[in-house]
């Protein structure tokens, strides 16, 4: 597609519940990043894919969170036994890496997390 | 830590003037600085971006300056339209892939 598609665009889920977000990046982009963004707060970094594996995952808060990417395309972030302060929107981008220096990164529009 | 600072949440500047936005920061390896600007319900688009060997990038009414030794950066805007309100991000990186946003500025402008 043109641009970073993810789904769902709005997710609410109990307390305790399993989620599973998808992002569908860039057609050819090899870099994938998962981010958060609490209500007021700024973009918290998640997790970082070159291709299929996951060479940064400092930014997951806890085991409860985890990642995968298949095929250098989609890339799903799992949520288990979610929490009420998972509730965020969690955003994908996607980067062609560094050209020149620079690293442009693409966003999705996010999936809206509620936890009640 | 917060390694990239937006110290104002809000900045509100009638249509047709100039909007300043401000950016602190505090690790001096970044190497690269870019802007982005997010409507509500939207991921974040890039407007524009700094190489640390400069101090000044322009892009139609969008000019972002970068003082290295003050570790400032800022955007402005003008002449300000209302289509500019959005909330604008501030990021950094060190020549690797990682960004550190920073918090954000909701700039509205007033018609």
């Amino acid at each position: 597609g043109a641009g970073v598609s993810q789904s769902p665009s709005n997710k609410v889920t109990e307390k305790g519940k399993d989620v599973e977000l998808r992002c569908d990046p860039i057609s050819g982009h090899t870099a994938l990043y998962w981010y958060r963004q609490r209500l007021g707060q700024g973009l918290e970094f998640l997790i970082y894919f070159q291709g299929n594996s996951a060479p940064d995952k400092s930014g997951l808060p806890s085991d409860r969170f985890s990642a995968e990417r298949t095929g250098e395309s989609v890339s799903t972030l799992t949520i288990q036994r979610t929490q009420q302060e998972d509730s965020a929107v969690y955003l994908c981008a996607s980067s062609a890496g560094l050209i020149r220096g620079k690293n442009i990164q693409y966003f999705g529009a996010g999936t809206r997390l509620s936890v009640l | 830590d917060q390694q990239v600072k937006q110290n104002s949440p809000s900045l509100s500047v009638q249509e047709g003037r100039i909007s300043i936005l401000n950016c602190d920061y505090t690790n001096s390896m970044f190497d690269y600085f870019l802007w982005y600007k997010k409507y509500p319900a939207e991921g974040p688009t890039f407007l524009i971006s700094i190489s640390s060997i400069k101090d000044k990038n322009e892009d139609g009414r969008f000019t972002v300056f970068l003082n290295k030794s003050a570790k400032h950066l800022s955007l402005h805007i003008v002449p300000s339209q209302p289509g500019d309100s959005a909330v604008y991000f501030c990021a950094a990186h060190t020549g690797t892939y990682k960004y550190i946003f920073g918090t954000g500025t909701r700039l509205k402008v007033l018609a």
